[in-house]
């Protein structure tokens, strides 16, 4: 089945450890998107790509990067983790226009 | 600028009966309404959209919804819960022809079923 894949599921680092969520997609969408998910709480967007155009939101802090080499793969580096990182990073995908198709998340647990 | 709100942090129904989660919004521009639901250390699925058309529409496991647009509304409903719809959901709004891309979620609502 077409879908989005989400490795680790569980990523425990320690404050200040880079870290490194992956996502792939089967579904050939040209838009991919990074959410933030805290506690039950509406997903944030942090990124998204149009093919290979990146949108940042103004809000993502520069701890925060992403790289998207093909249109399979999508990468959200955190390159110095805090306590307040920790959280459900989401993966979702869509054709322009078209509902967002989410993985399972990375659930991020900073020590 | 486009928000959306969903008005009950939690709603609690018996088995059997009507479920109903409430969702209103606010976008410039035709807007494109979802509904998605979340399982605990889940991602969000996918339940229905609304884009044109019929106000009325149905998705999936047995949930509908209706675009109201003079209320500016897009509703959840099911007419017989289950306890296996017992979840966290969530309606978003993405406005036509301007920030495609961009999904503002409202900020969810958790469903109880009791049994």
């Amino acid at each position: 089945d077409a879908m989005v894949i989400q490795n680790p599921r569980y990523q425990v680092t320690q404050f200040g450890k880079p870290v490194t969520l992956s996502c792939s997609q089967t579904l050939n969408h040209n838009v991919m998107y990074w959410y933030q998910q805290k506690s039950s709480q509406a997903p944030k967007l942090l990124f998204h790509y149009y093919d290979k155009d990146f949108n940042n939101e103004a809000d993502t802090p520069d701890n925060f990067q992403s790289r998207r080499p093909n249109t399979s793969f999508c990468f959200l580096d955190i390159r110095s983790p805090g306590l307040g990182d920790a959280a459900m990073y989401l993966c979702a995908t869509s054709r322009e226009g078209g509902e967002l198709f989410f993985g399972e998340g990375s659930r991020l647990t900073v020590l | 600028a486009q928000s959306v709100a969903q008005p009950e942090d939690q709603v609690n129904v018996a088995e059997g009966n009507p479920l109903t989660v409430k969702c209103t919004y606010s976008v410039s521009g035709n807007p494109y309404l979802f509904w998605y639901v979340q399982y605990p250390n889940r991602g969000l699925q996918f339940l229905l959209k609304y884009i044109t058309g019929d106000n009325l529409v149905k998705g999936s496991y047995g949930f509908e919804a209706e675009f109201n647009k003079s209320q500016t509304s897009f509703h959840l409903k099911k007419p017989s819960a289950l306890v296996s719809d017992s979840a966290l959901y969530f309606c978003a709004v993405s406005a036509f022809g301007d920030s495609w891309g961009k999904f503002q979620f409202g900020a969810g609502t958790q469903v109880v079923v009791t049994p």
